[in-house]
């Protein structure tokens, strides 16, 4: 298996432009996580997946953040317009749901300038 | 609110030395279940354990092992005879379910681990 797909490995926009993170998850997994990690917050949530429907997106920051799952092979989380705060590594995680471990992708280091 | 506390933010040891990394858990479930995941340099999360609340027997595998206390609220994880490959950040998270029965994990802020030859 391939594991958790998250493309692109690194980006680095402008205040201001529209990033688009992907993730693929592994195949079979129902359940889909967003994170993000940064050095002053840790890992957080901000939207989780079941079956391709949002069921929880408190954790998405502000408008700006948006998320989709179109379906179950492929999900995009959404910045716009970006802005230097939110700089900060985005994991992408899928899971079989209850009780089971999510495995993480590699992650997408985004440097907004 | 499930909250995960690892107190220790830096450890530096020296190879073959053992290390034990403390974490400390607070929920007001009954049920629900902790974890231990590794981020090496490379920056990917690398999952190492599962516990359920219900199952306090320490476990153990090969160099890694783990203690769960509920009495302490506790999920230490110990790397006997550490090596060099051991150096990363280690997270321990806390389990919340949330609706459609999945789990939403809580990280503590994560541990960085140096083992130096």
């Amino acid at each position: 298996d391939a594991g958790v797909i998250q493309s692109p490995r690194h980006e680095v926009t402008e205040m201001g432009q529209e990033v688009t993170l992907r993730c693929k998850p592994i195949s079979g997994h129902n359940s889909l996580f967003w994170y993000r990690q940064t050095m002053m917050r840790g890992l957080e949530l901000l939207i989780y997946f079941n079956n391709n429907v949002p069921i929880d997106d408190s954790g998405m920051p502000e408008d700006r953040f948006s998320a989709k799952m179109p379906n179950a092979s492929f999900s995009t989380l959404k910045i716009q317009p970006s802005e230097p705060r939110d700089s900060a590594v985005y994991f992408c995680a899928s899971s079989l749901g209850n009780p089971t471990e999510a495995f993480f992708g590699q992650g997408t280091r985004l440097t907004v300038v | 609110a499930q909250k995960v506390t690892q107190a220790q933010t830096e450890i530096s040891v020296v190879e073959k030395e053992d290390v034990t990394l403390d974490c400390v858990y607070e929920t007001r479930d009954t049920t629900y279940y902790l974890f231990w995941y590794k981020q090496p340099p490379s920056g990917e999360l690398v999952f190492l354990i599962r516990r359920n609340s219900f199952d306090e027997q320490n476990e153990i595998s090969g160099r890694y092992s783990w203690n769960f206390q509920k009495s302490t609220s506790s999920f230490n994880f110990t790397i006997t005879a550490s090596q060099v490959v051991d150096s990363a950040v280690y997270f321990c998270a806390l389990s919340d379910t949330l609706q459609g029965g999945s789990e939403k994990l809580v990280f503590g802020k994560g541990m960085k681990l140096t083992v130096n030859p």
